[in-house]
């Protein structure tokens, strides 16, 4: 079968740092990807790595560890519209991705 | 520029019948992707879509198909629905994409399908 693994909820506050992990179980793997999510809207793209190591795009940086099956979203700097979901996603192949369940990141002032 | 966009909204069919919900993917993507989110689940991957071809499928029921357009639009038909259909169906699109390599994927707002 195939499984990603998240935290269900993350709770922070305004100027925190928080980490989101995603451990993956899948047949395929050629690529990990970040999507945001909020209430009510659409996933919008945050970030991919396909190579072990360190993306940054602004307050997001993303880590890969394809020995350990394993990967995070960091947030830097909460602001309050970052509540919201987060789905780690594997590219198994062929363009399939397989979503995690997400984790619900909650900000507080 | 545009984004992906999907119509109906909103949708409310009963047992048995069948659904129709499309999309138009951001003007220069060849690449269109179908996925169900039910509610408090992850996104399910339904279908690929790419210059015309059905490229790959989730695992999902032959009552689940669809078809791309010239123009590179795309139509999710669902047969014969159940309630267990009930989910909001999101399409995505991208640049033309390979077996592997990543395109990021570009999301709209979904169609919410209600099966009374």
């Amino acid at each position: 079968g195939q499984s990603l693994e998240q935290p269900s909820e993350v709770t922070a506050v305004e100027g925190a740092i928080v980490q989101i992990n995603c451990t993956y179980q899948t047949s395929g793997f050629y690529g990990l990807s970040w999507y945001q999510q909020h209430d009510g809207g659409a996933p919008t793209f945050l970030s991919y790595n396909a190579l072990d190591g360190l993306e940054e795009t602004g307050r997001f940086s993303s880590f890969l560890s394809r020995s350990d099956s394993y990967g995070y979203l960091l947030l830097q700097e909460l602001q309050m519209k970052d509540s919201a979901s987060y789905f780690c996603a594997v590219n198994t192949g062929f363009q399939k991705l397989v979503f995690g369940t997400g984790t619900r990141l909650l900000v507080s002032p | 520029e545009a984004g992906v966009t999907q119509s109906p909204t909103h949708l409310i069919k009963t047992r048995g019948q069948q659904a129709t919900l499309r999309c138009s993917p951001i003007s220069g993507h060849t690449s269109v992707y179908w996925y169900q989110q039910a509610l408090g689940l992850g996104l399910q991957f339904l279908l690929w879509y790419d210059e015309g071809e059905e490229r790959n499928r989730g695992n999902f029921p032959p009552r689940f198909s669809g078809r791309q357009f010239p123009n590179y639009s795309s139509e999710l038909n669902v047969n014969a629905l159940e309630l267990e259909d009930s989910a909001l169906y999101l399409c995505a699109s991208s640049l033309r994409s390979g077996t592997g390599d990543n395109q990021p994927q570009h999301f709209g707002d979904g169609t919410r399908l209600s099966i009374l």
